[in-house]
């Protein structure tokens, strides 16, 4: 049973655009959401959380935005650059971040030039 | 800060050997490491969560005596491979707790290949 979904295994976007990347789960225990940005035979690297308490977090060209009654949540990147090209995870908690992550099986985003 | 570091990077082993990988937090203390386990094409699973100081906490289907944790220090945990086959073949990540913001910060993961 997949907690955590990430419905489209990959998307392109040219550069300058907005890149959208989707995420769904089903466990209404959930509190606590990460996205994670991963290379090939890299370990995956943290870029933005949101707490279920609230509905949007944003950091520079990186906005994450949570709709708890959808159970969804989507990361925003604006603009892109080709230097975001890669596989993004999007994660799932309870408790916040300090118990487990059930992660989704990513998305593979390429920034055309 | 929360740099996370593993060894190897990779390895190759023959069947029926054992192979231990270490995840090292560098410049904090972890009380919690986590080890997963991806598959081409998959998402990370969690194979088991490390505590410093005591037993470690395996998820359901995760053979404990095959994948001994051993947690020994506040920056040192180890996971250990015993009696390897191909099927153990994947790459595995570790990821601290901790830093300044309880976030877990993941290790650059190590690629087992056995044959």
């Amino acid at each position: 049973d997949q907690q955590v979904k990430q419905n489209s295994p990959s998307l392109s976007v040219q550069e300058g655009r907005i890149s959208i990347l989707n995420c769904d789960y089903t466990n209404s225990m959930f509190d606590y959401f990460l996205w994670y940005k991963k290379y090939p035979a890299e370990g995956p690297t943290f870029l933005i959380s949101i707490s279920s308490i609230k509905d949007k977090n944003e950091d520079g060209r990186f906005t994450v935005f949570l709709n708890k009654s959808a159970k969804h949540l989507s990361l925003h990147i604006v603009p892109s650059q080709p230097g975001d090209s890669a596989v993004y995870f999007c994660a799932a908690s309870v408790q916040g971040g300090s118990e487990k992550l059930v992660f989704g099986k990513g998305t593979k985003l390429t920034v055309n030039p | 800060g929360a740099v996370v570091s593993q060894h190897p990077s990779w390895v190759i082993c023959k069947s029926g050997t054992s192979v231990k990988i270490e995840c090292r937090s560098l410049d904090f203390q972890a009380t919690t490491m986590f080890w997963y386990r991806q598959f081409p094409k998959q998402s990370l699973m969690l194979m088991a969560t490390s505590n410093e100081g005591s037993k470690a906490t395996y998820e359901q289907g995760v053979e404990k005596d095959k994948f001994l944790i051993n947690h020994a220090s506040l920056t040192l945990s180890t996971l250990t491979v015993t009696s390897a086959h191909p099927e153990d073949s994947s790459f595995y990540i570790c990821s601290a707790l901790g830093g300044t913001g309880n976030e877990q910060y993941f290790g650059p993961g190590t690629r087992l290949t056995v044959t």
